[in-house]
């Protein structure tokens, strides 16, 4: 059972636009919510992330955007550059239990 | 800033052999994380440690065992590899174990073993 649904699962962006990535979860155990991003044949990076409490965080073009009461969260990414081309995947924590969502390979066209 | 150092970075076995991979993870993190990646898939969480407890399993196959040594590095030993074995797989560290606020418990990854099975 995939704890945490993440969209859309490939998305395309001109340079300069906005990327909206969104997850949503059911388990309202979970109390933090890291995202990562992942180049070809590399590891996953923590790109930002937040805690429930927070509506709103931002990391210079990266901002992720909670709602808890919908249980939804999202990463936007501003000004799209094609080097933001990757995998992104959202994540849910609950002490040492992780639960990555199913990615979203986001290209970014000059 | 030390990373989490994985070893070897590419493997190629046949069917039926078995293979190690390491992990060495941040230097003072106690958690240790296997996962595997298949060709566009989401990493599958495999196995955790904490404190060289298994402290969690996810969907590892029972050809598979790991463990976690007194320095706290990990080791992931597959046995009677099968073509499905082929994928990448990625060791993660963390400090805090299952009691800490889940922000120190975010996941520092590896840059992963790519494992070949012909």
């Amino acid at each position: 059972q995939q704890q945490v649904k993440q969209s859309p699962q490939s998305l395309i962006v001109q340079k300069g636009g906005i990327s909206i990535i969104n997850c949503a979860y059911e388990n309202t155990a979970f109390d933090y919510f890291p995202w990562y991003q992942q180049f070809p044949g590399k590891g996953p990076a923590l790109l930002i992330a937040i805690r429930p409490d927070v509506s709103e965080k931002k990391e210079g073009r990266f901002t992720i955007s909670f709602n808890k009461s919908a249980k939804q969260f999202s990463l936007h990414i501003m000004d799209s550059q094609p080097g933001d081309s990757a995998t992104y995947f959202c994540a849910a924590m609950r002490g040492n239990q992780f639960y990555f969502g199913t990615g979203t390979s986001l290209t970014v066209i000059p | 800033a030390a990373g989490v150092i994985q070893s070897p970075r590419h493997l190629i076995k046949e069917k039926r052999e078995t293979a190690t991979l390491k992990c060495y993870p941040i230097p003072r993190h106690d958690t240790v994380y296997w996962y595997q990646q298949g060709p566009g898939q989401d990493p599958q969480f495999l196995i955790s440690f904490y404190e060289k407890m298994q402290s969690d399993k996810g969907s590892i196959p029972d050809r598979f065992s790991a463990q976690q040594f007194s320095d706290y590095h990990s080791e992931l030993n597959m046995s009677s590899l099968e073509l499905g074995d082929s994928a990448l797989y990625f060791c993660a560290s963390s400090l805090g174990g299952p009691y800490i606020s889940s922000g120190a418990n975010v996941l520092t990854f590896g840059a992963g073993s790519r494992l070949t099975v012909l």
